[in-house]
């Protein structure tokens, strides 16, 4: 089934451990990001690619980076977990070069829920 | 910068009643303007979405938005609720394409509904 894959689905860390979240898409989509969700915050942008090779920041970048090697993967490290960092994080992908009814909005991975104590 | 902002953290309605969910954006160009819906424990699936075309956006279930330019805003509306939209709702926005046009997604805080039988 095509879509999104993030893994883990649930993981609790100890602070200071570095801890990669893993996502990747089977949809050729050019683009992806991450996102955390938080309580009456929504959905709040960390990192994005617009294409494989390149990276940018988003709302809330700090303690997280990613890398996007090629056009399927693009994990999200966090070299140094802290508590504030528990959250849902949700993997997104946009196909941006075409005109279907699938272009330019997002599909969604089903999150990773992590905990930080 | 764009924003978004959603007037009421939970919106609780009857099975049958109308439901409206109300978002207000800020950009400085014209927006491409989204609504996703998400159900427990899931990611977020797209309801509908504005991309300057007609004002009156047909999403699934019968949702529908308009966009109002003099008010700035993107409601979300339902003529008769059933038990199954019982869901968080967000509303979205981009100043462009998203992808290789450097279009980023941001959303609002959410909006949980509930229908009471």
């Amino acid at each position: 089934i095509a879509g999104i894959t993030q893994a883990p689905t649930s993981q609790i860390l100890a602070a200071g451990r570095r801890m990669t979240l893993r996502c990747t898409q089977d949809m050729r989509h050019n683009a992806m990001y991450w996102y955390r969700q938080d309580l009456g915050l929504g959905l709040r942008l960390i990192h994005y690619s617009n294409t494989a090779g390149t990276t940018g920041k988003g709302e809330v970048p700090d303690g997280y980076s990613v890398s996007r090697a090629n056009t399927d993967d693009f994990p999200l490290t966090l070299a140094s977990a802290v508590p504030s960092q528990t959250s849902v994080y949700f993997c997104a992908s946009s196909d941006s070069t075409g005109f279907s009814s699938g272009a330019n909005v997002l599909t969604f991975g089903a999150g990773s829920r992590l905990t930080v104590l | 910068a764009q924003s978004v902002t959603q007037l009421g953290s939970h919106v609780s309605v009857s099975e049958g009643a109308l439901v409206l969910l109300r978002c207000n954006y800020s950009s400085s160009v014209p927006p491409y303007l989204f609504w996703y819906v998400q159900y427990p424990n899931q990611g977020l699936q797209l309801l509908l979405k504005y991309t300057s075309a007609a004002t009156l956006v047909k999403g699934i279930n019968d949702f529908e938005a308009e966009f109002k330019k003099s008010e700035t805003s993107f409601h979300l509306t339902k003529p008769s609720a059933h038990m199954s939209d019982a869901a968080e709702y967000f509303c979205a926005v981009s100043d462009r394409r998203l992808g290789n046009q450097g279009g980023k997604l941001i959303f609002g805080q959410g909006t949980e509904l509930s229908v009471k039988p």
